[in-house]
C-alpha cells in the first residue's frame, strides 16, 4: 500500500513549456484533487474529482487541466508555464461518501520552478 | 463563495502549556466539515482533528481539542502540554456539499523549551 504517489518531486519549466505532475493512489480512493502551496499562504483548491470521469474546478484553476479516466490517476497538466506557476503542488485522496469527507491522504509534494 | 480566515499569522508558546489557535470561517450551509492540518518543516500534511458540524461535541484527539461554535462560525484549536514536535503550520480547512476542500492561510506555531 504506497498511499498516494506524486511525481516529480523537483522540476524547472522554462516560461511556454507544458508539462504533467502525475498522481496516483492504491487506496481506491473517490475524492482526489490537486493544490498549490505559495510561500506564507496556505493549500489552494486547483482542480478535484469526486470519480472516474467527473471532474471540476477549484479555486484557481485557470491554467490548468485535469483529467480522472481511471480512479486511481489523476494528473494535472500544465499548459503553457508561467511564472506565477512557480509553487510547490500537493496532489490529495480521501474516501468520500456524499457531501462528507474523511481523512485526505497527501502525496508528498512537487516543487515546480518556472524561468 | 465560502472563507477561511485565521487571524494569528504567528504563536508562540512555552513547552508544556498551552496554546490555542484561531479559525473563523463564513458559510450558509448547514452541514459541513472542518479540519486543522499540521505542517512541519517535512512539508508534510497531517491530519490533527475533524469536526462533524452537525456533531454538537467537540472532537479531541490526545492533547489536542476543538472549541466548535457553530452560530460564531468558529473553529479553535487548542494545543495542550505543548511539545517541541508540535512547532509546525497550522491549517483549518472547510468542507462541504460543493465538494471543495478551503484552507486557511495558516498560523505558524513556534514552541520556546
Amino acid at each position: 500500500n504506497a498511499g498516494v504517489t506524486q511525481t516529480p518531486k523537483f522540476q524547472v519549466l522554462k516560461t511556454g513549456q507544458s508539462m504533467t505532475l502525475q498522481c496516483a493512489q492504491d487506496m481506491n480512493h473517490e475524492y482526489m484533487s490537486w493544490y498549490r502551496q505559495d510561500p506564507g499562504m496556505g493549500l489552494r483548491l486547483i482542480h478535484y474529482s469526486v470519480g472516474a470521469g467527473i471532474t471540476d474546478q477549484g479555486e484557481v484553476p485557470n491554467g490548468y487541466n485535469v483529467s480522472r479516466s481511471t480512479t486511481e490517476d489523476f494528473p494535472l497538466r500544465l499548459l503553457s508555464a508561467a511564472p506565477s506557476q512557480t509553487s510547490v503542488y500537493f496532489c490529495a485522496s480521501s474516501y468520500s461518501r456524499t457531501y462528507s469527507l474523511e481523512k485526505l491522504f497527501f502525496g508528498s509534494g512537487t516543487q515546480l520552478s518556472v524561468l | 463563495a465560502q472563507t477561511v480566515t485565521q487571524s494569528q499569522p504567528e504563536m508562540s508558546v512555552q513547552e508544556a502549556e498551552t496554546v490555542t489557535l484561531s479559525c473563523t470561517y463564513d458559510t450558509s450551509e448547514s452541514d459541513y466539515y472542518l479540519f486543522w492540518y499540521k505542517q512541519p518543516p517535512s512539508r508534510q500534511m497531517i491530519l490533527v482533528i475533524r469536526q462533524e458540524a452537525y456533531k454538537q461535541q467537540n472532537a479531541t484527539e490526545n492533547r489536542f481539542s476543538v472549541n466548535f461554535q457553530k452560530a460564531a462560525k468558529s473553529f479553535s484549536l487548542k494545543i495542550s502540554d505543548s511539545q517541541l514536535g508540535d512547532a509546525a503550520m497550522y491549517f483549518c480547512a472547510y468542507f462541504d456539499s460543493s465538494y471543495k476542500l478551503i484552507f486557511g492561510s495558516g498560523t505558524r506555531l513556534l514552541v520556546r523549551p
